[in-house]
């Protein structure tokens, strides 16, 4: 079926230190989009990418759609503790067109002060 | 602006107990989806709504069923819980299909 995977699991970094997060989808998405999870809490919702090759920008948050519409990445600059959280990457199943979400496993951004 | 309303947000149950989970989607939100997360892991679909007919259902066990009310508030009722289900529970809605969609806090449920 289909598969949504994400890359690193993990990270930490250093205050001020860049972050990556890289998503990959075994079929092409129609659109994918990107949560934050804090501990404890729920995901919320940060921006949809739709067209082949997109970019867009929120702050320090850098959001990229690949020109296949297979793969996504997630940069974050120069971070600060307040992007502590799993960042989740998800897109439409493509079995169906009710909206239901593939999420990928998430990377978990530890940053220490 | 409102959000996503849950409850209760948490849940203590004993096996082969029932549990109802309820979630009140954003007002003019007519679609209702539910996801199951187990620590450390990712939102698992488990079954929507739209305008109050089952839309689509993922990896949701027998033993648990759903509905959509006339006011779009959706029920996930669990019945002979077992100790796996013990997870957090969100719902997520969304006007038709529109793809993004908002979560709620989310309920969590240990089961012992």
């Amino acid at each position: 079926g289909q598969q949504v995977m994400q890359i690193p699991q993990y990270q930490h970094v250093q205050e001020g230190e860049d972050f990556t997060t890289y998503c990959n989808s075994s079929t092409t998405l129609s659109n994918i989009q990107w949560y934050k999870q804090r501990p404890g809490g729920h995901p919320v919702f940060l921006i949809q990418l739709v067209k082949s090759g997109e970019v867009k920008k929120q702050k320090r948050l850098t959001f990229q759609f690949g020109e296949a519409k297979k793969n996504s990445s997630l940069h974050i600059t120069a971070t600060q503790t307040t992007d502590v959280g799993t960042y989740f990457c998800a897109g439409p199943s493509g079995s169906s067109n009710t909206g239901k979400l593939i999420f990928g496993q998430g990377t978990t951004l530890q940053v220490k002060p | 602006a409102a959000g996503v309303i849950q409850s209760p947000r948490h849940l203590i149950k004993e096996k082969r107990e029932t549990a109802t989970l309820k979630c009140y989607p954003i007002p003019r939100h007519d679609t209702v989806y539910w996801y199951q997360q187990g620590p450390g892991q990712d939102p698992q679909f488990l079954i929507s709504f739209y305008e109050k007919m089952q839309s689509d259902k993922g990896s949701i066990p027998d033993r648990f069923s759903a509905q959509q009310f006339s006011d779009y508030h959706s029920e996930l009722n669990m019945s002979s819980l077992e100790l796996g289900d013990s997870a957090l529970y969100f719902c997520a809605s969304t006007v038709g299909n529109t793809d993004t969609q908002y979560f709620g806090p989310g309920t969590r449920l240990t089961v012992l």
